[in-house]
């Protein structure tokens, strides 16, 4: 069972170019989440979704865009690279929305725009 | 953000015992987790406290006090393996992401 994968693990973009992170899970889960890391600042979250075909805005996702066409799938966009994006992603899913679910973490993706 | 606050570092000896603390706005407040995070690696899940008292789960415990927006995770019997971010993250009612804390690095020295 192979959970949340991330790829890549690492990539340096220049200022103004674009990529994709591919977050998938095998675990069925509905709920997904887009979270970025900084040094000190913990984690931010980008953008979630409920399920297949539903996705929404998180406190930091100004330069950022989702789609969720399939329940395993949860890439996000990065249209025009800028320094301020250098950070650690990191995509999670949890099973339900109940209080106590916990989220289940990729090994996250450290991205440096130069 | 919802205002989780946690010391940014502790320091503790090999075999001893470490408290982190963490305090959050106590409105709507709906559950809260900590998380382990080794360098370099994903979050993982410790613990989960929704009512108050204390949780105990072998060598980690975490306690909950609702009424002061206060929890603590408590680490004994300290390991060198144990050297990680430790990270207190809120749910609020009607909201069902969860808002992180900064991190508590915590080092263990032999």
């Amino acid at each position: 069972n192979a959970g949340v994968t991330q790829t890549p693990k690492f990539r340096i973009l220049k200022i103004g170019q674009s990529m994709t992170l591919q977050c998938t899970q095998d675990m069925n889960h509905n709920y997904m989440y887009w979270y970025r890391q900084d040094p000190g600042m913990g984690l931010k979250l980008i953008y979630y979704s409920v399920g297949a075909g539903i996705t929404d805005k998180g406190e930091v996702p100004n330069g950022y865009n989702v789609s969720r066409s399939t329940t395993e799938d949860f890439p996000l966009r990065l249209e025009l690279a800028a320094p301020s994006q250098t950070s650690v992603y990191f995509c999670a899913s949890s099973d339900t929305d109940r209080g106590e679910e916990k989220l289940f973490f990729g090994s996250g993706t450290q991205l440096s725009v130069l | 953000g919802q205002n989780i606050d946690q010391p940014t570092e502790m320091t503790a000896t090999e075999g001893a015992i470490v408290q982190i603390n963490c305090t959050y706005q106590t409105s709507g407040f709906n559950g809260l987790f900590w998380y382990q995070q080794h360098a370099g690696e994903a979050p993982t899940f410790l613990s989960y406290n929704v009512l108050d008292g204390l949780e105990e789960k072998g060598r980690f415990s975490s306690f909950l006090s609702r009424s002061k927006g206060y929890s603590y995770l408590l680490l004994k019997e300290l390991q060198m393996k144990d050297s990680a971010s430790y990270l207190c993250a809120v749910r609020f009612i009607n909201d069902y992401k969860l808002s992180f804390g900064a991190g508590t690095t915590v080092t263990v020295r032999a």
